[in-house]
């Protein structure tokens, strides 16, 4: 496809499931990012990917985050046991790496913890 | 880490008016960007600025950004409604290469 796509766009879980949220990037590009936007504290960074590079993992919130990016194309992020303050849009960006840094956004994935 | 100003928090402009938005960071930047926001939707990118005192334009949006790199202003001339929306800047300090940190940005509402 053109753009960054995400899926779902829309989750509702039960307090304590874990989730799996795709990002597909764009072809070709090498670095991709995981950000989470909720209310009231804006957007946040929690990791990135470049390459073959092992992924900056620094703004996972807790152990309950993983992800993952296979074959350098589609991404994975996994919320296990998964809580309310979990509850956010989570976007998906691309870039053609780390000279270049003009991040195409996903639309998101918004999640909703009940 | 750094700190990211983003100002105002939110601006009320009358179409055909123009507006400026500031973004301000506690570092020198490698990079900054700017991006606007729909209600529900991704961001879309606007422009990214790397060099001190570079400047660019697209359209009715001009951005700068001040030659110490830390300092920046996206500003829209003769503002109409497919203007508004939530504008972001996103700053890639030069210490912490690769993602972006965000402000708050900046809810831009345009009356008739």
């Amino acid at each position: 496809g053109a753009g960054v796509s995400q899926s779902p766009s829309n989750k509702v879980t039960e307090k304590g499931k874990d989730v799996e949220l795709r990002c597909d990037p764009i072809s070709g590009h090498t670095a991709l990012y995981w950000y989470r936007q909720s209310l009231g504290q804006g957007l946040e960074f929690l990791i990135y990917f470049q390459g073959n590079s092992a992924p900056d993992k620094s703004g996972l919130p807790s152990d309950r985050f993983s992800a993952e990016r296979t074959g350098g194309s589609v991404s994975t992020l996994t919320i296990q046991r998964t809580q309310q303050e979990d509850s956010a849009v989570y976007l998906c960006a691309s870039s053609s790496g780390p000279d270049y840094n003009e991040q195409y956004f996903g639309p998101g994935t918004r999640l909703t913890v009940t | 880490s750094q700190e990211l100003e983003q100002s105002p928090q939110s601006l009320i402009v009358q179409e055909g008016k123009n507006l400026t938005i500031n973004c301000t960071s506690s570092k020198t930047l490698y990079g900054l960007y700017w991006y606007k926001q729909k209600y529900g939707e991704g961001l879309i990118f606007l422009m990214m600025l790397q060099k001190g005192g570079e400047e660019k334009s697209h359209e009715k949006i001009t951005a700068k950004l001040d030659e110490k790199k830390q300092q920046s202003s996206l500003h829209i001339t003769a503002s109409q409604p497919s203007h508004a929306g939530i504008y972001l800047c996103g700053a890639e300090p030069t210490d912490s290469w690769g993602k972006l940190q965000f402000g708050a940005g900046t809810q831009v509402v345009v009356t008739p």
